[in-house]
């Protein structure tokens, strides 16, 4: 079964540098969750899109913006990277915002 | 306090016990709850799901939820050596759009053959 594809699976940037990250969602999902996993954390929301509409925002810095496309992947930009942004960021989709959801492997940002 | 507390573990247990993994709550709107797995660098895997309370069963695994207490748990029989990982409770509102999951900590399990 097709699963939530992100890339890149691992990137290294320097402080004040720029990031994209990309999600694509399993087919006829329409929901597309971003989340970010420190080391030994538990995953804290950042920001969700249903129907390519922004949903609901979390713990999100104002350097970061996201969006989702007409073909249901979505985006997640990060500017003037800090050192605490590295982390493990992943995405989740689910069929009509009401199941659980899916993760993807995750991208993991190293911000040197 | 957080709305999500969960032992963080780490809990050890020896291969083909029964292993009980729990989650409290204090937002009394959550309806759905979930169980994930986790491995090491890897997604969240979504073991478990059920819609407010009561039991529900999937192999070796056991949700349990219980509103009243606002506490859920998670059972695993027979445990495996490859049961090993780290286990996320995970729950949310029943609101219409993309609502956000909240998590508890992760409770760290190791399976010794």
């Amino acid at each position: 079964a097709a699963g939530v594809i992100q890339s890149p699976r691992h990137l290294i940037k320097e402080k004040r540098e720029t990031a994209t990250l990309k999600c694509y969602p399993i087919p006829r999902h329409d929901t597309v969750y971003w989340y970010q996993q420190g080391p030994g954390q538990d995953p804290q929301f950042l920001i969700s899109f249903y129907e390519k509409m922004q949903s609901d925002k979390g713990s999100i810095p104002d350097r970061f913006s996201a969006q989702q496309f007409s073909d249901y992947h979505s985006e997640l930009n990060m500017s003037s990277l800090e050192l605490g942004d590295s982390a493990l960021y992943f995405c989740a989709s689910s069929p009509q915002a009401l199941y659980g959801y899916t993760f993807g492997s995750g991208t993991r940002l190293t911000v040197v | 306090q957080k709305e999500v507390e969960q032992d963080p573990g780490p809990l050890s247990v020896p291969e083909g016990a029964i292993v009980s993994l729990n989650c409290t709550y204090s937002n009394s709107a959550f309806q759905y709850f979930m169980w994930y797995r986790q491995y090491s660098r890897k997604g969240p895997e979504l073991l478990m799901y059920t819609y407010s309370s009561g039991n529900k069963e999937d192999g070796r695994f056991t949700a349990q939820v219980d509103k009243s207490s606002k506490y859920i748990s998670l059972f695993i029989r027979d445990s495996q050596p490859s049961d090993s990982a780290t286990y996320l409770c995970a729950m949310r509102e029943p609101h219409q759009g993309a609502q956000k999951l909240v998590f508890g900590q992760g409770t760290r399990l190791t399976i010794n053959p």
